[in-house]
């Protein structure tokens, strides 16, 4: 079976501190999809990224940045310098390779940054 | 990145009545759309995969009388919520996927029913 844990359900800091959001993955398929998305309070889901699983580069977009670690089944997020604009829930997804873009989401993450 | 949008984003029904809510993918074909929904303060729940020119595959505990799916042409899938009940109060959003990779969201749909 497929799973996707977010294990921190909220996260509080302050303008410019830096943070990571962890997501911790379960699958069987040996090709699959790792996404991010952000969901700001409107409700729209916001892609961030998609990895699949062969490609274990770290990526990097501004502030953002993803560490995909297959030895230990993880994904996190890290945001350099935090912004107020940054407050959302965060959304870590995982897709196999044959579902055509069905998504397992994990808990969410609700990151408040305060000014 | 593609472009879904969705329509409305926002109805509010009285109990019993059926609500149509419309998934359009604008700039690709999609012969697949997925439909999910979202409780406050909760994850995204796949409901079903919606196939074009075929029945819908419905997730286990979704009620497929209930929460009926159309997918009748490459750019449009529909949901319908027959006999809302409060119950149904929901964020509903639908997903599709250009190369059947990468998904992009609707805007979503935030039913209430009174």
């Amino acid at each position: 079976a497929q799973k996707v844990t977010q294990a921190q359900t909220e996260i509080s800091v302050v303008e410019k501190e830096d943070v990571t959001l962890d997501c911790v993955y379960e699958t069987r398929d040996t090709t699959y999809y790792l996404f991010w998305y952000k969901q700001p309070p409107s409700g729209e889901l916001v892609f961030l990224i998609r990895r699949n699983s062969f490609d274990e580069q770290n990526e990097i977009s501004g502030r953002y940045s993803w560490n995909f670690q297959k030895s230990t089944s993880s994904f996190n997020f890290t945001i350099t310098a935090s912004q107020v604009v940054d407050s959302a829930v965060y959304f870590c997804a995982l897709s196999g390779d044959n579902q055509g873009g069905k998504l397992i989401f994990g808990q969410g993450t609700e990151l408040s940054v305060k000014p | 990145g593609a472009v879904v949008s969705q329509h409305p984003s926002w109805v509010i029904c009285k109990s019993g009545t059926s609500v149509k809510i419309e998934c359009r993918s604008l700039d690709f074909q999609a012969t697949t759309m997925f439909w999910y929904r979202q409780f406050p303060k909760q994850s995204l729940m796949l409901m079903a995969t919606s196939n074009e020119g075929s029945k819908a595959t419905y997730e286990q505990g979704v009620e497929k009388d209930k929460f009926l799916i159309n997918h009748a042409s490459l750019t449009l899938s529909t949901l319908t919520v027959t006999s809302a009940h409060p119950e149904d109060s929901s964020f509903y959003i639908c997903s599709a996927s250009p190369q059947g990779r990468a998904a992009f969201f609707g805007q979503g749909t935030r039913l209430t029913v009174v």
